[in-house]
């Protein structure tokens, strides 16, 4: 089945330290997203990268850092830098930039 | 930027009552799409309609790009339509979808 497969599920860290969510598509989508979803609110762009080797900044990006070596693979970084990384981290994709997005089921940071 | 809203923010509904949502948007868009979030946080395609009508069983959803919004119909709810309903939209010459910030369905049995 193709689809968007982000983990660990859930994940807890101590603050200071650096923390990579994975997210992977076997939909052969071109693009892919970092959203970030707060308590009752709804989604923030992260980082974006719409070919291999290319990403960009979204609204939200201090504090994170992202890498695009494989067009299957887009890992979040969560650096110490995030002053309120607590957050649910959903990753999606789209077959090409700005064509409708497909999102994984989510990784629940909790930083404490 | 663009601005979305959606309309009510809250709505609790009995089993088998309809409903519709709202979603305003504040400039011209070339894509829009709804999407259900259960309770798991799971984001759910519900629509890719930019303009128009569609319908997918006891869903359906209008977007009148004209006047800036878009309506989506929920009929004979269930307790599994239960959850967050966004819209997203992205703007004409805009760069990344936008999303508003949710209506919270609750149905009860």
């Amino acid at each position: 089945d193709g689809g968007i497969t982000q983990s660990p599920k859930y994940l807890f860290r101590k603050e200071g330290q650096n923390v990579t969510l994975s997210c992977e598509q076997n939909l052969n989508h071109d693009a892919m997203y970092w959203y970030r979803q707060d308590p009752g609110q709804g989604l923030r762009l992260i980082y974006y990268s719409q070919i291999v080797n290319d990403f960009q900044k979204g609204d939200i990006a201090e504090g994170y850092s992202v890498s695009r070596e494989k067009k299957e693979s887009f890992p979040l970084t969560v650096t110490s830098a995030q002053k309120n990384p607590t957050a649910f981290y959903l990753c999606a994709s789209s077959i090409v930039y700005q064509s409708p997005l497909h999102f994984g089921n989510g990784t629940r940071l909790t930083v404490t | 930027g663009i601005q979305v809203e959606q309309s009510p923010p809250d709505l609790i509904l009995q089993e088998g009552a309809n409903s519709t949502l709202r979603c305003n948007f504040s400039d011209s868009v070339n894509n829009l799409q709804w999407f259900h979030q259960n309770p798991w946080g799971q984001l759910i395609n519900l629509f890719y309609i930019p303009s128009g009508t569609k319908q997918n069983g006891r869903l359906s959803a209008t977007t009148v790009a004209t006047e800036r919004y878009s309506l989506l119909y929920i009929s004979s709810s269930q307790t599994t339509d239960s959850g967050v309903y966004f819209c997203a939209v992205k703007a004409l010459g805009g760069q990344n979808f936008v999303f508003g910030p949710g209506t919270r369905l609750s149905v009860l049995p």
